[in-house]
């Protein structure tokens, strides 16, 4: 199993540019994340899904969009790249609410200039 | 709102030293606690969870963390730290509050010295 799948694994944008994050899952796992990891500020929720149809915000939203048309698919959209958008970027899944874990892909390096 | 805070983001030990990583919660009902593991240019994988069963938890790598509800507190314990250990830790916090949000610490950098 390749289990999460994110692409690409290194972007360079310009302010204003916008692009969409790739994460694909083969576990059938209903629940998706978005998280983007900082230095010092651990890993802060962006977006999350807890099945095809479903998505709700994290703790830091602002700039970015999701949608989950499939169990396996949960792109993350930046809409207009901002240079506090640099960051790396993990997409996860996990099987069931709450208590099973995460598994995570290797991440996006994304930096805006 | 649940949240984590772990105490110390750098930590440094010798070689088979005890390795002991903080990490305290603040949730309204009962939760799920995890502690991960990062190593340099990788994604989190998973050390061990607590689910309500057992308060000592074992995980990977020989790594057990203890719930103790008294004092909100997940810690993480290795008796013998091994180069290999040398990552940085992050715990978190999951509660089902009519959604499912997972909420992470900021981290700590084990450092393991010869």
């Amino acid at each position: 199993n390749a289990g999460v799948t994110q692409t690409p694994k290194f972007q360079v944008l310009k302010t204003g540019q916008s692009m969409t994050l790739q994460c694909a899952q083969d576990m059938n796992h209903e629940y998706m994340s978005w998280y983007r990891q900082d230095p010092g500020m651990g890993l802060r929720l962006i977006h999350y899904s807890v099945g095809a149809g479903i998505t709700d915000q994290g703790e830091v939203p602002n700039g970015y969009n999701v949608s989950r048309s499939t169990t396996e698919d949960f792109p993350l959209r930046l809409l207009s790249a901002a240079p506090s958008q640099t960051s790396v970027y993990f997409c996860a899944s996990s099987v069931g609410r709450g208590s099973y874990g995460y598994t995570f892909g290797s991440g996006t390096r994304l930096t805006v200039v | 709102a649940q949240s984590v805070t772990q105490l110390g983001s750098h930590v440094s030990v010798s070689e088979g030293a005890l390795v002991l990583l903080r990490c305290n919660y603040s949730s309204s009902v009962p939760p799920y606690l995890f502690w991960y593991v990062q190593y340099p240019n990788q994604g989190l994988q998973l050390l061990l969870k607590y689910t309500s069963a057992a308060t000592l938890v074992k995980g990977i790598n020989g790594f057990e963390a203890e719930f103790k509800k008294s004092e909100t507190s997940f810690h993480l314990t290795k008796p013998s730290a091994h180069m290999s250990d040398a990552a940085e830790y992050f715990c978190a916090v999951s509660v089902n509050t009519g959604g499912f949000k997972t909420i992470f610490g900021a981290g700590t950098r084990l450092f393991v010295k010869a």
